[in-house]
């Protein structure tokens, strides 16, 4: 009931296309939808995050879509660049406030030709 | 404003060693949370500090254990290592782990092997 489902394991696109990685979870109690992205030999960084009061989220080329009754939610980047080929991790957060921890999905390793 | 800082970079160890890594906080954050991430997945919880106390805990036994100081900053304690210790060891800050404030900032790791 912890797990965050990650797919798909690996992507390639072409430079200027849209890259979709999708995410499911079964928790109920989720309250914190975070998307990072990592490249070798350094930490996740933080993308992008939604709120399950929200549908959709957008930051520049990137954009959470958030679908609360099928418990998915999923990362599209706009016109991929080469520069975004990374390994990107969605995450989730239980609701409380007594400390948190949070649940990362395996990772979607992107390779964007160019 | 300094990001997270984690010390050592690499670490070789032996098994049945003990070792210790450290992690300073973003700047005005007051919690720290560690991971483990090994090689080709996901990072999985390890535990989470603030106000000196040990607040979460993942499935990880015992021999891990952690501390936080005064100045937010925090210790990975692992002993007894075993080959499947062997892995990137992550340390993120947040502000405010009390008011339920999720953002996490990560640290570069530091990349343990056991052998």
């Amino acid at each position: 009931q912890q797990q965050v489902k990650q797919s798909p394991q690996s992507l390639i696109v072409q430079k200027g296309g849209i890259s979709i990685i999708n995410c499911a979870y079964e928790n109920t109690a989720f309250d914190y939808f975070p998307w990072y992205q990592q490249f070798p030999g350094k930490g996740p960084a933080l993308l992008i995050a939604i709120r399950p009061d929200v549908s959709e989220k957008k930051e520049g080329r990137f954009t959470i879509s958030f679908n609360k009754s099928a418990k998915q939610f999923s990362l599209h980047i706009m016109d991929s660049q080469p520069g975004d080929s990374a390994t990107y991790f969605c995450a989730a957060t239980p609701r409380n406030t007594g400390g948190f921890k949070t649940i990362f999905g395996a990772g979607t390793r992107l390779f964007v030709k160019a | 404003d300094a990001g997270v800082t984690q010390s050592p970079t690499h670490l070789i160890k032996t098994r049945g060693q003990q070792v210790t890594l450290r992690c300073s906080p973003k700047s005005g954050h007051d919690t720290v949370s560690w991971y483990q991430q090994a090689l080709g997945q996901g990072p999985q919880f390890i535990f989470q500090y603030y106000e000196e106390e040990e607040r979460q805990r993942g499935n990880f036994p015992d021999r891990f254990s952690g501390h936080q100081f005064p100045n937010y900053s925090s210790e990975l304690n692992v002993n007894a290592l075993l080959l499947g210790d062997s892995a990137l060891y992550l340390c993120a800050s947040s502000l405010n782990a009390r008011q339920a404030i999720y953002e996490q900032y990560f640290g570069p790791g530091t990349r343990l092997t056991v052998t």
